[in-house]
C-alpha cells in the first residue's frame, strides 16, 4: 500500500544552521505530496506541496523538491531560525476519488536553540 | 488561520461521560476528516466524510461516533470512552477532488480519567 517515510528524530540544531529532513514514499500512480508543520499545542498547518514531478514547493523559506525517480520529497531551509522549531510532516495523497484521506510519515522533531 | 475551527479546545471526561468535539469549516469545503494524534504515534485517519455522506471509517471503535449535518459541520460523539482514548483529536477539510491538500483545524485535547 501506499506509505511515507521520513527520518526519525530529533534535529536538533543551531540558529542559521541549514535543515534537511528527508521524506520518501511509495505509491501507486502520481500521488501529490505535501509538507506540514505542527507547533506545540495547535494542529497541522500545510507548509508546502508539490502536484508533479520536479515541481518545487516553497513556502517562509522552505522548499521541497518532488522527486519521482528516487521517490522522495526532502524538506531544505538555508537558515533555520528558533521560530522553526516544530513537528514536520511528510504526507501525500494518492489517489483520485473525493474524500481521500492523506498518508501521513510519523513526523519529525526540529529543535533550533539560539 | 480561522479557516477551521474546533471546540472545546480541551476535554477532560470520566469514561462513563458522554461528550461532543465540535468541527466547523468556512472553506467552502465539501469533505471532512477526523483524524486521531496520540503521543508517539503516526496520525490516525478515524473517519472521511464527502458532501455529508460517509465514505471511510477506519475500523473505529463504536464508543466513537461521528455526525455530518451538512458539508460546513462534523461532530464527534463520544461515550464510554477508556483512558488510552486519552488524544489530540484534529479534524481536517478539503475539496472534494483528490490528490489535494487538506487544511486543520487546532485540535481538541481530550483527557480520559
Amino acid at each position: 500500500g501506499d506509505s511515507v517515510t521520513q527520518m526519525e528524530g530529533p534535529v536538533t540544531l543551531s540558529e542559521e544552521a541549514f535543515l534537511t529532513i528527508n521524506c520518501t514514499y511509495t505509491a501507486t500512480g502520481y500521488p501529490s505530496l505535501f509538507w506540514y508543520v505542527q507547533y506545540p499545542g495547535e494542529g497541522l498547518q500545510l507548509l508546502l506541496k508539490a502536484t508533479k514531478a520536479d515541481d518545487k514547493g516553497s513556502n517562509k523559506g522552505f522548499e521541497a523538491t518532488y522527486r519521482k525517480e528516487t521517490t522522495s520529497f526532502h524538506l531544505e531551509k538555508g537558515s533555520v531560525q528558533v521560530s522553526d522549531s516544530a513537528v514536520y510532516f511528510c504526507a501525500l495523497s494518492a489517489r483520485q476519488e473525493a474524500g481521500t484521506a492523506l498518508i501521513f510519515g510519523k513526523g519529525t522533531t526540529l529543535s533550533v536553540s539560539s | 488561520e480561522t479557516g477551521v475551527t474546533q471546540t472545546p479546545r480541551h476535554l477532560v471526561m470520566g469514561m462513563t461521560n458522554k461528550k461532543s468535539l465540535k468541527c466547523e469549516q468556512h472553506l467552502g469545503h465539501n469533505a471532512m476528516y477526523w483524524y486521531k494524534q496520540s503521543a508517539k504515534k503516526p496520525l490516525e485517519l478515524m473517519f472521511v466524510y464527502n458532501f455529508k455522506e460517509q465514505t471511510e471509517n477506519n475500523s473505529v471503535p463504536s464508543r466513537f461516533s461521528p455526525e455530518c449535518p451538512n458539508s460546513s459541520h462534523l461532530f464527534l460523539h463520544l461515550h464510554t470512552l477508556q483512558p488510552e482514548d486519552s488524544a489530540l483529536y484534529l479534524c481536517a477539510s478539503s475539496t472534494s477532488g483528490g490528490l489535494v491538500e487538506q487544511y486543520f483545524g487546532p485540535g481538541t485535547r481530550l483527557t480520559v480519567t
